[in-house]
């Protein structure tokens, strides 16, 4: 089956404490990218990535790191996370114009 | 940067009323996508439009993209409850048939009373 999973779905932590979610897309596609979404706020681009070790800033990069070493895997790190990074993050791939995303990860910092 | 606007926010309808949600950027767009996102849900594509003045359907649903190919519009003729959820534009300046930075509106949320 055709998806991309993230992990985990649901965390909380603490100001500071390093973390990764994970993404990987089973499709071979080459694009990848993250996304946060706040109520009000739509979804907003944090990275993307064209291609294995492509990746460049979307509209709200600060505090977020990624990397994509593997053309299936697009983690996302939060070197020092903060309460402001609280948040609902979804994952997607692409191979062309249709983004398939991942079924979430809501992140909370206390 | 570039900005994506999409009003209204909230729109609620009876069962068989019509909805429409427009989207504004502040810049020319190459293409614009088109997202629903069911409560709970994660968000799934719907349609993407490339041309000027381009209107596609789906059953019940119009999308168009505007001659300047800075706004769009879903509509959807007569309303179900199947239809609850947010509707979200996203455009993109990038051209041939990949993403590259994406810019999402605020997304409209679809409610639909039987």
């Amino acid at each position: 089956e055709a998806q991309v999973t993230q992990n985990p779905r649901y965390l909380i932590t603490v100001t500071g404490k390093k973390l990764t979610v994970t993404c990987s897309q089973n499709m071979n596609h080459e694009y990848m990218s993250w996304y946060r979404q706040d109520p009000g706020l739509g979804l907003r681009q944090i990275y993307y990535s064209m291609n294995v070790e492509v990746t460049d800033k979307g509209d709200v990069p600060e505090g977020y790191k990624v990397s994509r070493k593997e053309k299936r895997n697009f983690p996302l790190i939060l070197e020092s996370p903060s309460p402001n990074q609280t948040s609902l993050y979804f994952c997607a791939s692409s191979s062309s114009w249709e983004q398939y995303f991942g079924p979430g990860t809501r992140l909370t910092v206390t | 940067g570039q900005q994506v606007m999409q009003i209204p926010q909230y729109q609620h309808v009876q069962e068989g009323e019509d909805f429409t949600t427009y989207c504004n950027s502040s810049t020319t767009l190459s293409n614009i996508q088109w997202y629903k996102q069911r409560p709970g849900g994660h968000p799934v594509f719907l349609i993407q439009l490339v041309k000027s003045g381009e209107v596609k359907k789906q059953k019940r649903l119009t999308f168009q993209f505007g001659e300047a190919k800075k706004n769009s519009s879903l509509h959807i003729t007569a309303t179900q409850t199947t239809d609850v959820g947010t509707y979200f534009c996203a455009g993109s300046n990038a051209g041939g048939t990949s993403y590259g930075k994406l810019t999402f509106g605020q997304g409209t949320i679809l409610t639909v009373h039987p």
